[in-house]
């Protein structure tokens, strides 16, 4: 069974604090991505890597930064987390050839306070 | 650059009764297409694709789509939905040359007995 694992379902954390979100693929995918889902805009690609540390902005990247340091991880990484980056986290992975389908992880729930 | 609208944010029907969510996308270049659904407090899932050939695409759970290139659109349809569609449909497009997979905004379905 594929899969796409996010370190964590909820959290919670302080305006300021340096925050990591974890995702970990098992099907050996080139292809990752991390978005944000907010009620009405949908998922908005923040970014992605095509390769080991390789990366490529997406649309809404300011305050994010990534690290692709082996292939089945990407991580997700606040600077300096600020509430309106409270949202839903998912993240995917696809393999290179463009017509097979993203698999996505069940996302992490951020709250900044 | 790529663009996916779904003009629906949220489709009320009765079960049983047929169901349509409208999918428009533009790009300058040739794309693919997919739908996925999220049922509640889960990640996506994939419904069907479009990749090329036949304009109406089958998937799962009794959904199908077409593919207007004229018009661009993919519009996805039920003919008799069950209370476990209820759930948020999204579509999605990425460039046949490029690894970028963009959303539309997501149609919130509830289907009411």
């Amino acid at each position: 069974d594929v899969k796409v694992t996010q370190s964590s379902r909820y959290l919670v954390k302080r305006t300021g604090e340096k925050v990591f979100l974890e995702c970990v693929q098992d099907m050996d995918h080139e292809n990752m991505f991390w978005y944000r889902q907010d009620p009405g805009l949908g998922l908005r690609l923040i970014y992605f890597s095509y390769d080991v540390k390789m990366k490529e902005k997406g649309d809404i990247p300011e305050g994010y930064s990534v690290s692709r340091e082996k292939k089945e991880r990407f991580s997700l990484i606040l600077e300096s987390a600020s509430t309106n980056q409270t949202s839903m986290y998912l993240c995917a992975s696809s393999s290179l050839a463009l017509n097979t389908e993203a698999f996505f992880g069940q996302g992490t729930r951020l709250t900044v306070v | 650059a790529q663009s996916v609208t779904q003009l629906d944010s949220q489709v009320p029907v009765f079960e049983e009764a047929p169901v349509e969510l409208r999918c428009n996308y533009s790009s300058s270049v040739s794309v693919y297409l997919f739908w996925y659904v999220q049922y509640p407090n889960q990640g996506l899932q994939l419904l069907l694709k479009y990749l090329s050939g036949s304009t109406l695409v089958k998937g799962i759970n009794g959904f199908e789509a077409e593919f207007n290139k004229s018009q661009t659109s993919f519009h996805l349809r039920k003919p008799s939905v069950h209370i476990s569609d209820t759930a948020e449909y999204f579509c999605a497009v990425i460039q046949a040359a490029g690894n970028k997979l963009t959303f539309g905004g997501g149609t919130r379905v509830l289907v009411k007995p």
